[in-house]
């Protein structure tokens, strides 16, 4: 398996509501990343997990809460989001933390957010 | 500030000719360079890297080249085949900076090769 399965695919939710994303890899990497891309634009890192634990929080605004519930699951729940949340919202995994920079990473096919 | 800039939204090519994808970076940290290729309704795939004491990495159809005194690079497909429609994003890492596990990402160029 050399995939990373991003689920939902789309996801449309009012701006009071509570919902979570999904990562799943089951390549025995063991970093983990959720990176944002809004349209025109290239994709920003949101998170680093390395090892199941949050090593790097790139300023994000609490109202997204990550969580890797083991090493093959990446979770990111969402409330309280405003409408310029919406986005495309990527999964990636690489082997580890340290050969990121040059392994590159996985990409899921990511979730199409939008907030209304 | 875009630290990693791909100044050419759209490519047209024939099929058969040479694609050449541009790519510059303004952070002298960057020591490493990969080239991502995303299809419509999929996550970006790897393509191919290059470290920055080489100046060529060549796979196949794909070659990438460095000017580290310029803070340019390319990606020449060559030839061209109408699969290679897509967006191509340049991304810069660096490793020695200790920022290896992130990448940095430019706006992508969206390549065309017309039949």
């Amino acid at each position: 398996d050399t995939e990373v399965t991003q689920t939902p695919k789309h996801l449309v939710m009012g701006m009071t509501n509570k919902k979570s994303l999904k990562c799943e890899q089951h390549m025995g990497h063991r970093a983990m990343y959720w990176y944002k891309q809004k349209a025109k634009k290239p994709p920003e890192l949101m998170f680093v997990y390395s090892y199941e634990k949050l090593s790097i929080n790139e300023s994000v605004p609490s109202r997204f809460s990550p969580e890797c519930p083991n090493s093959s699951l990446l979770n990111l729940h969402l409330h309280a989001l405003q409408p310029e949340d919406s986005a495309l919202y990527l999964c990636a995994s690489s082997q580890d933390y340290y050969s990121a920079g040059w392994n590159g990473y996985t990409f899921g096919s990511g979730t199409r957010l939008t907030v209304v | 500030d875009q630290q990693v800039k791909q100044n050419s939204p759209s490519l047209s090519v024939q099929e058969g000719r040479i694609s050449i994808l541009n790519c510059d970076y303004t952070n002298s940290m960057f020591d490493y360079f990969l080239w991502y290729k995303k299809y419509p309704a999929e996550g970006p795939t790897f393509l191919i890297s290059i470290s920055s004491i080489k100046d060529k990495n060549e796979d196949g159809r794909f070659t990438v080249f460095l000017n580290k005194s310029a803070k340019h690079l390319s990606l020449h497909i060559v030839p061209s085949q109408p699969g290679d429609s897509a967006v191509y994003f340049c991304a810069a890492s660096a490793r020695s900076g200790g920022s290896n596990y992130k990448l940095t990402f430019g706006k992508g160029t969206l390549l065309t090769v017309n039949p």
